[in-house]
């Protein structure tokens, strides 16, 4: 399978955990990538590998995975995390990238 | 600090040909995959196709028979044509760049983006 699926929505409180999920058969192979987009913006890496973030993103971002199921975790939740979150991946035979269909993020 | 900046017209009536290049400023060309990435208004990213220094393409299955990713090593450029456009082409398009890496498993991530260009296919 070539797809990576997400949540279209997911909200948190200011200040709490929450997270987002991205789910295919390829992440059974290859470890997902993580990007942050806000509006009229590129988007952003923010998770790579196993559980590496760039230079520049906070400490509250994470990421893991399990099975076909990879996560972000975003603890402590701030106003300015309030975006699109996107996963990616080689598809499964290793030839192509496939992205998951967004998570919009509300921060209330 | 690597950077891409990018270019093309930006507006295109159906039937032509899409046309838009890369520079990649402040790294090497050699040992990444670059690609591009489009995000159609309102909806979400769409990964395109990709090429690395020495040529070696690949491409979306749907877009296949009409993308064509070039490179040009001496500019340190990359460039995107895609052919016979229509209303469902009108997109913000990024070029970026991507590298593998082995952890327990591989990964693939893309880095560096372009600011995006926007593309409207209208008659």
């Amino acid at each position: 399978s070539s797809e990576l699926t997400q949540d279209p929505a997911v909200s948190v409180a200011l200040g709490q955990t929450v997270r987002i999920t991205c789910q295919g058969d390829s992440l059974r192979s290859y470890y997902a990538s993580w990007y942050q987009q806000k509006p009229g913006q590129a988007p952003l890496l923010v998770i790579y590998g196993k559980n590496n973030r760039p230079s520049g993103i906070p400490d509250r971002f994470s990421g893991s995975s399990s099975g076909n199921t990879a996560s972000l975790t975003i603890t402590g939740a701030q106003a300015e995390d309030e975006a699109d979150y996107y996963c990616n991946s080689r598809d499964s035979s290793g030839d192509h990238l496939v992205f998951g269909g967004g998570t919009k993020l509300t921060v209330l | 600090q690597v950077q891409l900046q990018q270019w093309g017209a930006g507006l295109l009536k159906p039937s032509e040909t899409l046309s838009l290049t890369c520079a990649v400023y402040g790294e090497s060309f050699s040992g990444y995959y670059w690609s591009w990435i489009r995000q159609p208004p309102g909806k979400g990213l769409e990964w395109i196709g990709e090429i690395n220094h020495s040529g070696i393409t690949n491409y979306t299955p749907s877009l296949k028979s009409r993308v064509t990713i070039a490179v040009d090593t001496s500019k340190s450029q990359f460039s995107l044509k895609l052919s016979s456009v229509t209303a469902a082409d009108t997109a913000v398009y990024y070029c970026a760049r991507g590298r593998y890496g082995i952890s327990d498993y591989y990964y693939y991530y893309m880095d560096v983006w372009g600011k995006g260009t926007t593309v409207t296919v209208s008659s």
